[in-house]
């Protein structure tokens, strides 16, 4: 079974940083370039950040470039965020999604997605 | 930045009735980056549709997609009890990758 989870959300202070992790299974990882999407309370889908299978391909949301950092290891199937300098507008529920092909910009769309991990800033 | 705006914000319909959704792009673009999502309340999206037109592994045939250029289409030919849900529309032909508000398809 294809499965993506999520961890490392939390509570955390304005300025501060945090770094969330995916851990996946059931596919061959360094197959899929990966992504992260956000959800801000009762709010709409936001693309945070992706990077393709091996990691020489990165975009990043105006919202989060310098700020944030996605980066994958192939050989632990994992795939991490590192967010600094966290904002109250960064709360949201963290999704760690699989795309469907290996680079960021070709046909196919993200199609397997974990059930989220949720950060909250606030002081 | 592409801005994607679908309508109706809410859709109510009965079940078994035709759902017919919109995506409007402020710009134009591929085809071939357009992707439909389902939401349910309290768990992750679910891709349905891809290229605008193709349908996702699993998806059954009353979800279709249509459109091209600025303007793209999700029909649901008859709404099932399960099909109730959020739905947003999604491009990634242009970087950011932005999402749709989404449309809420409830029971009337």
């Amino acid at each position: 079974e294809v499965q993506l989870v999520e961890s490392g959300g939390g509570l955390v202070q304005p300025g501060r940083s945090l770094r969330l992790s995916c851990a996946a299974s059931g596919f061959t990882f360094d197959d899929y370039a990966m992504h992260w999407v956000r959800q801000a309370p009762g709010k709409g889908l936001e693309w945070v950040s992706g990077i393709n299978w091996k990691s020489d391909s990165i975009g990043y949301a105006d919202s989060v470039k310098g700020r944030f950092t996605i980066s994958r290891d192939n050989a632990k199937n994992s795939l991490s965020l590192e967010m600094n300098s966290l904002r109250p507008e960064d709360t949201a529920l963290y999704y760690c999604v699989k795309d469907s092909t290996p680079q960021l910009w070709s046909i196919g769309g993200m199609d397997v997605w974990g059930q989220g991990t949720t950060v909250t800033v606030s002081s | 930045e592409i801005v994607l705006t679908q309508s109706p914000g809410t859709l109510s319909l009965s079940p078994g009735e035709r759902a017919t959704l919109s995506c409007r792009a402020s710009d134009s673009f591929s085809s071939s980056y357009l992707v439909w999502y389902q939401q349910k309340p309290g768990q992750a999206p679910r891709l349905l549709i891809y290229a605008a037109s193709r349908r996702a592994t699993g998806i059954p045939d009353r979800f279709s997609g249509s459109g091209s250029g600025t303007d793209f289409t999700l029909t649901i030919s008859r709404l099932e009890p399960e099909d109730f849900a959020t739905y947003y529309c999604h491009q990634y032909a242009y970087s950011p990758r932005t999402f749709g508000q989404g449309t809420k398809v409830e029971i009337k």
